[in-house]
């Protein structure tokens, strides 16, 4: 079955406490991204990356890392969380070809995770 | 930047109502437009796009048209069921450079049908 999985679901940590949020991506798709959700702000993107050893910021990047060693993982870190982190986030995979716009970005069920 | 608006829910109807929920968006360009759905604790799932101006959207009795002149891709559904309560998002694509595209989401809105 085609599908973005994300691990863990739920989690609940401290401040400072580094962690990593996993995402994978079993379609061969190039193209991968997180967002974060917040009531009131829809969803915004914090990185995507193109390809392999490919990553670049998006709307909202601060406090976050990410890492594109293999096509199918795309993992998100956050070194030292901090309650504004807060938030559900959703991992998304797409095909990709330059000018095209009208690809489906096929998104994973969620994480949701509390810093406290 | 570009950006997308949508109706502040949450919306409550009752089953077999008609539904209208508005979208409008700024961009330049000519982006393509999307309507995803997310039901309670799951991921978004596509539900409609249109890729340029007069296109039509459609799937599972909804519909959204692509209108140019006046900036919008409202959604909407003749007889709505129980079943289609949930968040519904339209958002809008550009390219990025080298390929791929990122979504520029709307704030949301919920949709609770009744019985």
């Amino acid at each position: 079955e085609a599908q973005v999985t994300q691990n863990p679901r739920y989690l609940i940590t401290v401040t400072g406490k580094k962690l990593t949020v996993t995402c994978s991506q079993n379609m061969n798709h190039e193209y991968m991204s997180w967002y974060r959700q917040d009531p009131g702000l829809g969803l915004r993107q914090i990185y995507y990356s193109m390809n392999v050893e490919v990553t670049d910021k998006g709307d909202v990047p601060e406090g976050y890392k990410v890492s594109r060693k293999e096509k199918r993982n795309f993992p998100l870190i956050l070194e030292s969380p901090s309650p504004n982190q807060t938030s559900l986030y959703f991992c998304a995979s797409s095909p990709s070809q330059t000018g095209v716009t009208s690809y489906e970005q096929y998104f994973g069920p969620g994480t949701r995770l509390t810093v406290t | 930047g570009d950006s997308v608006t949508q109706m502040e829910g949450p919306v409550t109807l009752s089953e077999e109502a008609f539904l209208t929920i508005n979208c409008t968006y700024t961009a330049t360009g000519y982006p393509s437009l999307f309507w995803y759905v997310q039901y309670p604790g799951e991921g978004l799932q596509l539900l409609l796009k249109a890729t340029k101006a007069d296109d039509k959207g459609s799937n599972k009795g909804f519909e959204a048209t692509y209108r140019k002149e006046t900036t919008s891709f409202h959604l909407e559904k003749g007889s709505v069921q129980v079943s289609d309560s949930a968040v519904y998002f339209c958002a809008l694509s550009k390219g990025v450079t080298g390929g791929g595209n990122k979504l520029t989401f709307g704030t949301g809105t919920q949709l609770k049908v009744e019985l």
